[in-house]
């Protein structure tokens, strides 16, 4: 199974600071259709994970300009810039271009 | 709207069996296919599996293979999540997530909490 390992665990953050959280793939999550289906979630305490980010860098529905993915290949990043108090919660990445989809372990991002 | 909403908490002692419902809603039920993701207290995600929505056939990941059974009752727009014979590693929520192809899981469930306990 792809292993994605997520760094930093925690992220103590100001209010109006930037975030920036690193997922490495233990292989390439390049499709063999040319897609990468990389994506990032929040799961703030006691709710679901809820989509911010789809294959590396799409912004889902609804989602602030104030979050941002990048990456290509096994290395892929997601800023939070301007950090509110709703963005505090544990984001994860997952990749659904191997079989089976697989989560990263989490980072916390609370507040400084 | 689109929406996934799953049935409430559940206590149960080992050895027992629990089915928890996820009822879609917002879309046609039959176009997307449902997956199911594990949460144990304080843990990260696990994907456990999913099932198709046209055709009914489930597909579980290797550590979901024997006690586990998705379902369902498609005339209902819902899938449903059978566990038997209750461990108490089992103690955990549980997702629903709607899927399109090999897409993010953009819809989720609220998660059903099921405490497994004597």
């Amino acid at each position: 199974d792809v292993v994605l390992t997520q760094t930093p665990v925690s992220l103590l953050i100001s209010l109006g600071g930037q975030a920036s959280i690193s997922c490495r793939s233990s292989q390439s999550l390049v499709h063999s259709n040319g897609n990468t289906y990389l994506h990032w979630y929040l799961q703030k305490p006691g709710q679901s994970p809820q989509l911010l980010i789809y294959q590396v860098s799409n912004r889902f529905s609804g989602i602030p300009d104030r979050f941002s993915g990048s990456g290509s290949g096994t290395d892929f990043t997601l800023k939070i810039s301007r950090v509110e108090p709703e963005d505090l919660g544990v984001y994860y990445c997952l990749q659904r271009t191997h079989n089976p989809p697989t989560f990263g372990a989490g980072t916390k991002l609370e507040l400084k | 709207q689109i929406q996934l909403v799953q049935s409430g908490p559940e206590l149960k002692k080992p050895g027992e069996s629990v089915k928890i419902s996820c009822k879609a809603s917002g879309y046609t039920f039959t176009d997307y296919a449902m997956h199911w993701v594990k949460q144990a207290p304080g843990k990260g995600l696990k994907w456990m599996g999913w099932i198709n929505t046209y055709t009914g056939k489930p597909t579980y990941a290797d550590d979901f293979k024997g006690r586990f059974v998705f379902s369902l009752e498609a005339s209902a727009s819902t899938a449903n999540l059978q566990i038997s014979n209750l461990k108490n590693e089992d103690t955990a929520t549980y997702f629903c997530a709607r899927g399109e192809g090999i897409k993010a899981f953009a819809y989720w469930g609220q998660g059903t909490l099921v405490t497994v306990s004597s």
